[in-house]
């Protein structure tokens, strides 16, 4: 099976940088996404690392570590509407043709403080 | 971006009645699709897998006679959740599978629905 871990909650100010980390154990890994939740909104997708390696996508980059089992989201420029939940999520293959199974971590609670 | 719609986004029913979400993929056509259940402050738990025309992969652990799922064309999948009882409150989301001839297929999220059962 697939087991994710990253941290419950962060807690960072307004225009700082901050890394959520996510450590993973998977069978069949195809890679790594991220993705962003509001309270009572649905997932929102961030990003996704399918290779060893930084992913850069405007104030948000992520991270890859095959060999270690290990990604970050890293957050710039923090701004009070980023306070929402983010999950790591892992792609593991699937019987389906061409299809995969998303696990997600349990998700990391961040709040922005002015 | 490709659009997931569902329907309806919130509900509340009497214990013991059935409901039944719908999942639409509106500018695509989704040969897979996937419904996950979340429950408060949790993580979204893959309860099963879609296929069009076949049936559905239940994840361990979930009722395939109590959470039933039918994929009848490439645009919708339905839940439907039957004799429902008030510990099957929660947040249902479900998504659509985009596989793009390029080789590129990513998942795409409804924005939900919210179950409670009285």
């Amino acid at each position: 099976g697939q087991s994710l871990e990253q941290p419950s909650e962060v807690t960072a100010v307004e225009g700082a940088i901050v890394q959520i980390n996510c450590t993973y154990q998977t069978s069949g890994f195809y890679g790594l996404s991220w993705y962003q939740q509001h309270d009572g909104g649905a997932p929102t997708f961030l990003s996704y690392n399918g290779l060893d390696g930084l992913e850069e996508t405007g104030r948000f980059s992520s991270f890859l570590s095959r060999s270690d089992s290990y990604g970050y989201l890293l957050l710039q420029e923090l701004q009070m509407k980023d306070s929402a939940s983010y999950f790591c999520a892992v792609r593991a293959s699937y019987s389906g043709a061409g299809s995969y199974q998303l696990t997600f971590g349990k998700g990391t609670k961040l709040s922005v403080i002015p | 971006g490709a659009v997931v719609s569902q329907h309806p986004s919130w509900v509340i029913c009497k214990s013991g009645t059935s409901v039944k979400i719908e999942c639409r993929s509106l500018d695509f056509q989704a040969t897979t699709m996937f419904w996950y259940r979340q429950f408060p402050k949790q993580s979204l738990m893959l309860m099963a897998t879609s296929n069009e025309g076949s049936k559905a992969t239940y994840e361990q652990g979930v009722e395939k006679d109590k959470f039933l799922i039918n994929h009848a064309s490439l645009t919708l999948s339905t839940l439907t959740v039957t004799s429902a009882h008030p510990e099957d409150s929660s947040f249902y989301i479900c998504s659509g599978l985009l596989m793009a001839s390029s080789g590129y297929n990513e998942q795409f999220f409804g924005p939900g629905t919210r179950l409670t059962v009285l």
